[in-house]
């Protein structure tokens, strides 16, 4: 069972354009919710978070919104840049719950010049 | 955030043996998470190492399996014993260290001939 969902394997964007990151999760007991980027043979690096109290939370180029009525979550970057291109991973915790993080399957994005 | 060295990064090993992996972050914290991802794959929890208490496996991870020791607040070693192919891998370790927010190591590669 897929609690945490990324439905779109890969993505490809124009630099200087928006990059948005799709997520769907279907536990509704989860309330913190986190994107990570990972190049290959590295590990995955802490972007943005959110918690379920919140609906957008920015941190420059990254924002992260939260539709929790959907159980959806997207990311947007703007404007994005060569090095963005890795893969984005979802990840989804019920805090108390000992923290542990359940991923999506990641989306890998590609921007071009 | 906190600086998680793995060692080895990368290791290739004959079916049948058995290989420890170190986590060492630069700072102490309380919990330690150890994660597989399988080629193609998402990552997905084998345990949680708190100090001084037994590992917490998930549903579909035994110790016998991937014992792992965790002797104070900066280190823990995960071991894959009996390895089979289907154990070729990468594994991470990360850390809690601010705010429900997990940190990953480098992790190391694994290739089970």
């Amino acid at each position: 069972d897929q609690q945490v969902k990324q439905n779109s394997p890969s993505l490809s964007v124009q630099e200087g354009r928006i990059s948005i990151l799709n997520c769907d999760y279907t536990n509704s007991m989860f309330d913190y919710f986190l994107w990570y980027k990972k190049y290959p043979a590295e590990g995955p690096t802490f972007l943005i978070s959110i918690s379920s109290i919140k609906d957008k939370n920015e941190d420059g180029r990254f924002t992260v919104f939260l539709n929790k009525s959907a159980k959806h979550l997207s990311l947007h970057i703007v404007p994005s840049q060569p090095g963005d291109s890795a893969v984005y991973f979802c990840a989804a915790s019920v805090r108390g719950g000992g923290n542990k993080l359940t991923f999506g399957t990641g989306t890998q994005l590609k921007v071009e010049l | 955030s906190a600086v998680i060295s793995q060692k080895p990064s990368r290791d290739i090993c004959q079916r049948g043996t058995s290989l420890t992996i170190q986590c060492q972050v630069d700072s102490q914290v309380t919990m330690m998470f150890w994660y597989r991802q399988q080629p193609g794959q998402s990552l997905t929890l084998i345990a949680t190492a708190n100090q001084g208490s037994e590992a917490t496996y998930e549903s579909g991870f035994v110790i016998d399996k991937f014992p792992i020791s965790r002797p104070n607040l900066t280190f823990s070693t995960l071991t894959v014993s009996n390895m089979s192919p289907e154990d070729s891998s990468i594994y991470l370790c990360s850390v809690e260290a601010f705010a429900d927010t997990q940190y990953f190591g480098p992790g190391t590669r694994l290739t089970v001939l």
